[in-house]
């Protein structure tokens, strides 16, 4: 099993700064690493696919950049729909996901 | 636009078997996709369970594979989801999703449905 470890747990941000989220694998997943964004009470979203990719209608201001074990997730400058929590997920092996990084309002 | 919808009992006894439905709508579950369960226990993080191509070939999360079957109807545009000997740590929202054109992203989820597992 491929364990993939998000980092940090909680981040506390200001609308319209920018926010850094970083997951982990336990072995290289090459760049099949995927990212989404979960509200309370809602499916998640797909939001960034092959590690740098933007899902169809997701905004420019989120990005994604790694490859191999380690990958970042940026939200240039956050949006009150923003505040959620973030999965990553990785799909070289069957899939496993991230424990989530929750975003919150400074 | 594909929209999917989970449907099943939402209380299950231990060591029964939990059986969910998954309507596709919008699009052929016949399509070049892969269609996949996911399961979130309250509070949580994210679990893939399994996934079925129209064909029937599967693929399964090795840690429930012996409790796992997910099957599909070609004729009601639907797929299935049977998870035995439940237990209390099954108790979770299960999500239907359709896996996208890039390996097992998903890209169009259910809405999720809860499932509990209680006598």
């Amino acid at each position: 099993e491929i364990v993939m470890t998000q980092s940090p747990a909680t981040l506390s941000v200001s609308p319209g700064e920018r926010a850094t989220l970083s997951c982990r694998a336990s072995q290289s997943v090459s760049s099949n690493l995927a990212w989404y964004q979960q509200k309370p009470g809602q499916a998640p979203r797909l939001l960034i696919y092959g590690a740098s990719t933007r899902a169809t209608g997701i905004p420019a201001r989120f990005s994604g950049s790694g490859s191999g074990t380690e990958f970042t997730l940026t939200i240039s400058s956050l949006q009150s729909e923003d505040f959620a929590v973030y999965y990553c997920q990785q799909y070289n092996n069957w899939p496993t996901f991230g424990g989530g990084t929750k975003v919150e309002i400074k | 636009q594909v929209q999917l919808q989970e449907s099943g009992p939402g209380l299950v006894k231990p060591s029964g078997t939990l059986s969910l439905t998954c309507a596709v709508s919008g699009g052929s579950i016949s399509s070049s996709n892969w269609w996949s369960w996911i399961r979130q226990p309250p509070g949580k993080g994210l679990e893939w369970i399994g996934e079925i191509y129209h064909s029937g070939s599967t693929n399964y999360n090795p840690s429930l594979k012996s409790r796992v079957t997910i099957s599909v109807d070609k004729s009601k545009n639907q797929f299935s989801l049977k998870l035995s000997s439940v237990t209390a740590a099954d108790t979770a929202v299960y999500y239907c999703a359709r896996n996208g054109i890039v390996g097992a992203t998903m890209d169009y989820w259910g809405q999720g449905t809860l499932v509990t597992v209680s006598s």
